[in-house]
């Protein structure tokens, strides 16, 4: 069964640097999202993007994230000047279709780790 | 706006034993709504999913069902393994709220044999 794949699996960056997640959804889909869970919380919606643009963004997704799909398969997460509460699990997600009942489809996670 | 509310955990069980987790919602409208869980280290994967009143979402000896008379979806298992042992999230797609799931905080179980 198809699946997303996320990468690194964990990453440790120094606060103030720059770092980018790399996510490859499932390859017929056309819609792509982010979440984050911080450690104990509940996962939380960051941003959706279809046809190379963003489409919905929460208050989490400032100025200081963006978004990206460099070519036709990676969906890129860019977090640009890193902080501490920065550091959770951020998943990727797509679906085919954008009517309600088609569920999203995760990716195992990156944990981010800020020092 | 909309919102999950899920029973607080971490449940604990007996292998065999009948697992009910609570789950209600808030929502404009008619959501869809999701049961999705996280094994220790892995990411989300759906359980079961209802997009209608009264739908009924089922998978592996897991079942839901969409009340929305009582804006519920409870999650329920007959008889529980050691190996589902996880983290459950509820979650809902609102028509209105674009394509967002918005999640519960999880439900944290655990089965000892």
């Amino acid at each position: 069964e198809p699946e997303v794949t996320q990468t690194p699996s964990h990453q440790v960056t120094q606060m103030g640097q720059e770092v980018i997640l790399r996510c490859v959804p499932i390859s017929n889909h056309l819609y792509f999202y982010w979440y984050r869970q911080i450690l104990g919380q509940k996962v939380e919606f960051l941003v959706s993007f279809y046809n190379n643009e963003i489409s919905e963004k929460s208050e989490i997704f400032d100025d200081q994230f963006s978004v990206e799909r460099p070519d036709g398969s990676n969906f890129t997460l860019k977090i640009r000047s890193t902080k501490l509460e920065d550091s959770a699990m951020y998943f990727c997600a797509s679906n085919s279709d954008r009517s309600r009942n088609q569920p999203q489809h995760f990716g195992d996670g990156t944990r981010l780790s800020i020092l | 706006g909309n919102s999950v509310t899920q029973m607080e955990g971490p449940v604990t069980l007996s292998e065999e034993a009948f697992l009910t987790i609570n789950c209600t919602y808030t929502a404009t409208g008619y959501p869809s709504l999701f049961w999705y869980v996280q094994y220790p280290g892995e990411g989300l994967q759906l359980l079961l999913k209802a997009t209608k009143a009264d739908d009924k979402g089922s998978n592996k000896g897991f079942e839901a069902t969409y009340r929305k008379e009582t804006t519920s979806f409870h999650l329920e298992k007959g008889s529980v393994q050691v190996s589902d042992s996880a983290v459950y999230f509820c979650a809902l797609r609102g028509p209105q709220a674009g394509t967002a799931l918005i999640f519960g905080k999880g439900t944290t179980l655990s089965v000892s044999s």
